[in-house]
């Protein structure tokens, strides 16, 4: 069955740089979470998108910015890069059901991002 | 805001003995819980899930969990583990009208031969 891919799956990148993660979520599903997990760390949302639209946002820096577009894939733009930004980038998807809240998401293999 | 508690940070346990990981949450709403696994420089996969009804959940793997709403517990457990399971496992909450998830620190389960 198809997962959610995320690219690239490493990237090194010195500090004050910009970087783009991309996530393409299981077909069919219309939601996607973006998750930071720094070393030793659990997962920390970040920001979710519904049909294009922001649907929820968490402990996600200003210096951040993601979307995602009409073919749902979504991507998280990353600027003025610092050495604690450098973690595990994880990307979920899942389905809404008409009327109801998704409550399953998918994981990708992750971005490990490693900022010098 | 919900919080997720898991109690042992490691828990080294020999091949084919039963293993208990341990999972406190807290939340003012109904919420939905899940276990995770992580391999080393792997992605998460869903053990298993417990939305509502029966409180003793079976996932993949040969994992169970059993919801008590009264001490707020998920506990996951595994009558006989195998050296495969090694792995990170993790608590995670979801709100019934909210769909992040709030994870926990993580239990790393070390199986020994």
């Amino acid at each position: 069955a198809a997962g959610v891919i995320q690219s690239p799956r490493h990237l090194i990148k010195e500090k004050r740089e910009t970087a783009t993660l991309k996530c393409y979520p299981i077909p069919r599903h219309d939601t996607v979470y973006w998750y930071q997990q720094g070393p030793g760390q659990d997962p920390q949302f970040l920001i979710s998108f519904y049909e294009k639209m922001q649907s929820d946002k968490g402990s996600i820096p200003d210096r951040f910015s993601a979307q995602q577009f009409s073919d749902y894939h979504s991507e998280l733009n990353m600027s003025s890069l610092e050495l604690g930004d450098s973690a595990l980038y994880f990307c979920a998807s899942s389905l809404r059901s008409v009327g109801r809240l998704s409550y399953e998401q998918y994981f990708g293999p992750g971005t490990r991002l490693t900022v010098t | 805001a919900q919080s997720v508690t898991q109690l042992d940070s490691q828990v080294p346990v020999f091949e084919e003995a039963p293993v208990e990981l341990r999972c406190n949450y807290s939340s003012s709403v109904s919420v939905y819980l899940f276990w995770y696994v992580q391999y080393p420089n792997q992605g998460l996969q869903l053990l298993l899930k417990y939305l509502s009804g029966s409180t003793l959940v079976k996932g993949i793997n040969g994992f169970e969990a059993e919801f008590n709403k009264s001490q707020t517990s998920f506990h996951l457990r595994k009558p006989s583990v195998h050296i495969s399971d090694t792995a990170e496992y993790f608590c995670a909450v979801s709100e019934r009208h909210g769909n992040k998830l709030v994870f926990g620190a993580g239990t790393i389960l070390r199986v020994k031969s």
